[in-house]
């Protein structure tokens, strides 16, 4: 199984800050990363997809980088409704492997 | 708009089973993978389950394998995923999302309680 390691695990930070969440994959998956937003009592919000591609709709503040092993979610300016828990998830292989979440607290 | 709906969650004893059903709609169904992603209370996100558009393939996480059975119906716009020999570590969210890899919509959850 690919292990996906997510850091950090929580996350203070205050708003207009640059926040940076990475995942590393225990084996190469290409680009095949997906990141998500999850606020309590919801549904997890899909945020960015192949690793860096943007999901329509998403503010541009958002964006992904990364291929093989080590991928980054980076937020550029940290607006209130931002605060909360944030995944990854490889789908290069099975079964597939969640990170184990980052929380985003506010400072 | 795409929408998902899941239903069938509730209390059951340990070794029980249930039946979680998904309502689809807002898309062609039988054009998209089909997955279950189950969330215990407090922790993460947990990939269980998915299946191809014509229900011919299947994948399960170990834990629930021999267990878990998804299955889907393209004429009712729906999956499913029969849960057998529940666990307490089975207590979950269970969500309908669509798509088997980039998942992109999720329904809102149905929940699992294992509990004697």
């Amino acid at each position: 199984d690919i292990q996906m390691t997510q850091s950090p695990s929580s996350l203070s930070a205050s708003v207009g800050d640059r926040v940076t969440i990475t995942c590393r994959a225990s084996q190469g998956i290409r680009n095949d990363l997906v990141w998500y937003q999850q606020k309590p009592g919801k549904a997890p919000k899909r945020l960015i997809y192949a690793a860096s591609s943007l999901q329509s709709g998403v503010p541009s503040r958002f964006s992904g980088s990364g291929s093989g092993t080590e991928f980054t979610l980076t937020i550029s300016s940290l607006q209130p409704e931002d605060f909360a828990t944030y995944y990854c998830l490889q789908h290069n292989s099975y079964p597939r492997t969640f990170g184990q979440g980052t929380k985003l607290e506010t400072k | 708009e795409v929408q998902l709906v899941e239903s069938g969650g509730g209390l059951v004893q340990p070794g029980g089973s249930l039946r979680l059903s998904c309502a689809a709609s807002g898309f062609t169904f039988s054009n998209h993978w089909m997955s279950w992603v189950r969330q215990a209370p407090g922790k993460g996100l947990e990939w269980v389950a998915n299946i191809k558009e014509d229900g011919s393939v299947k994948y399960y996480v170990d834990s629930v394998k021999g267990r878990f059975t998804i299955s889907r119906d393209n004429a009712m716009n729906s999956v499913y995923l029969q849960v057998n020999s529940l666990r307490a570590e089975d207590t979950a969210v269970y969500y309908c999302a669509r798509n088997g890899g980039q998942i992109d919509y999720w329904g809102q959850g149905t929940l699992v309680t294992v509990s004697s």
